[in-house]
């Protein structure tokens, strides 16, 4: 069963707008959370990641992301995009079964329109 | 402090032929993952090794398999190749402890004509 979910295939935003890239998990899973990029023919890149503590969480490149454990969210935000945003952005969510491994969610290709 | 690196980068292999992908992980980092992504599937996971044993493995044919060496370093082989194991492969190194980071590979393009 899938345990992350991605609304949006994909997103179009204007230079300068907000990114929002939302993401829902079942609740069933540990809430240890991340946001991952990748640009083309690249491997993957944390943005951020929510283990523990404070529920907003501040990543690289000005994104955040805000763990809602009521709503069983964690939508990773931009204030203010930016041309080199433009890239496909995966959430995903640690699964314990014996051991742990990674369960990514389909992905959001964001495109920056100038 | 290296990356993870993943060898070769591009891979052009025939159907019914076998392959081997390597991966060496990040110093220090005894978890390596791997990791299938295909524009159809997404990421899927295929099986993660620490310590040279395997402690998980995800929903696919016994074609496909991996090892882990002392060093950490790791080999995954897919068998008798199809078409639909055209995909990115991905490897990720981690410390290994539960909910810490996954650094990722730029990984391997497999084509199989």
């Amino acid at each position: 069963a899938q345990s992350v979910t991605q609304l949006g295939s994909h997103v179009s935003v204007s230079e300068g707008a907000l990114v929002l890239l939302r993401c829902n998990y079942s609740s069933s899973v540990p809430p240890y959370l991340f946001w991952y990029v990748q640009y083309p023919n690249q491997g993957l890149q944390l943005l951020l990641k929510y283990t523990t503590g404070a529920t907003l969480v501040k990543g690289i490149n000005g994104f955040e992301a805000e763990f809602k454990k009521s709503e069983t969210s964690f939508h990773l935000t931009k204030p203010s995009a930016h041309m080199s945003d433009a890239a496909e952005y995966f959430c995903a969510v640690i699964v314990i079964q014996g051991a742990q491994k990674l369960v990514f969610g389909q992905g959001t290709r964001l495109t920056i329109n100038p | 402090k290296a990356g993870v690196t993943q060898t070769p980068r591009y891979l052009i292999k025939t159907r019914g032929q076998q392959v081997t992908l390597s991966c060496s992980p990040i110093s220090g980092h005894r978890s390596v993952s791997w990791y299938q992504q295909t524009p159809g599937q997404g990421l899927q996971f295929l099986f993660e090794y620490f310590s040279e044993t395997q402690r998980n493995k995800g929903n696919f044919p016994g074609r496909f398999s991996g090892r882990q060496f002392s060093n950490s370093r790791s080999e995954m082989n897919v068998s008798t190749l199809e078409l639909g194991d055209s995909a990115l492969y991905l490897c990720a190194s981690s410390a290994g402890a539960l909910n810490t980071e996954a650094f990722f590979g730029q990984g391997t393009r497999l084509t199989v004509v």
